[in-house]
């Protein structure tokens, strides 16, 4: 397998335009989740699906974020309108039930 | 404030030296992992503990998980520069929660 697949490695974009990240899970994977990282605050967890269906997006920062997972091997995470705030590293997951994480390479985005 | 301390923060030392970083807490967690990430990767784990006390080995790198479950260590032996990264240990306090990560130490091992 692959791994986690992200897209894209890198994206810059200017303030207000709208950001679509992208994730493929491995194979197999009911868990996915989607997290953030920087250098103030570290590695958060923003939101996790199980079998497709949203369990916790209380890590949400605020309503321009969403995030689907329109089936098994597909998740998205958009903000819109993005701010320079949201300018981190973005990270997808998945693991197995009980099984431990895997993490895509992740996506560095810059909003200028 | 952070559910998760980790120290050093940043730790830069020469290839062959040994070292331990750490990773403390208030709470008691069901279980307890180490991850690496290296630069421009994802983190990658190493390793996950759930017994106090506990011990794991992984070829040069050692890891414990304290009696009372609220802190760990991990102790790498003759460092080589593949190990330079950053490490991080994240804890869950209730079986089948989500893991809360610590932020880190950034380890640099020059050759």
């Amino acid at each position: 397998d692959a791994g986690v697949i992200q897209s894209p490695r890198h994206e810059v974009t200017e303030m207000g335009q709208e950001v679509t990240l992208r994730c493929k899970p491995i194979s197999g994977h009911d868990y996915l989740f989607w997290y953030r990282q920087t250098m103030m605050r570290g590695l958060e967890l923003l939101i996790y699906f199980n079998n497709n269906v949203p369990i916790d997006d209380s890590g949400m920062p605020e309503d321009r974020f969403s995030a689907k997972m329109p089936n098994a091997s597909f998740s998205t995470l958009k903000i819109q309108p993005s701010e320079p705030r949201d300018s981190a590293v973005y990270f997808c997951a998945s693991s197995s039930t009980g099984g431990k994480a895997f993490f895509g390479q992740g996506t560095r985005l810059t909003v200028v | 404030t952070q559910l998760l301390e980790q120290s050093p923060q940043f730790l830069s030392i020469q290839e062959g030296e040994n070292l331990t970083v750490y990773c403390n807490s208030s709470s008691v967690f069901s279980s307890l992992q180490w991850y690496r990430q290296e630069p421009g990767e994802g983190p990658v784990l190493l390793v996950t503990v759930v017994t106090g006390g506990e011990v794991k080995k992984l070829k040069r790198l050692t890891f414990q998980f304290g009696d009372a479950r609220k802190d760990s260590s991990l102790h790498i032996t003759a460092a080589q520069t593949g190990d330079t990264g950053l490490y991080l240990c994240a804890g869950a306090v209730l079986v089948g929660q989500n893991f809360v990560f610590g932020p880190g130490t950034r380890l640099s091992v020059l050759p």
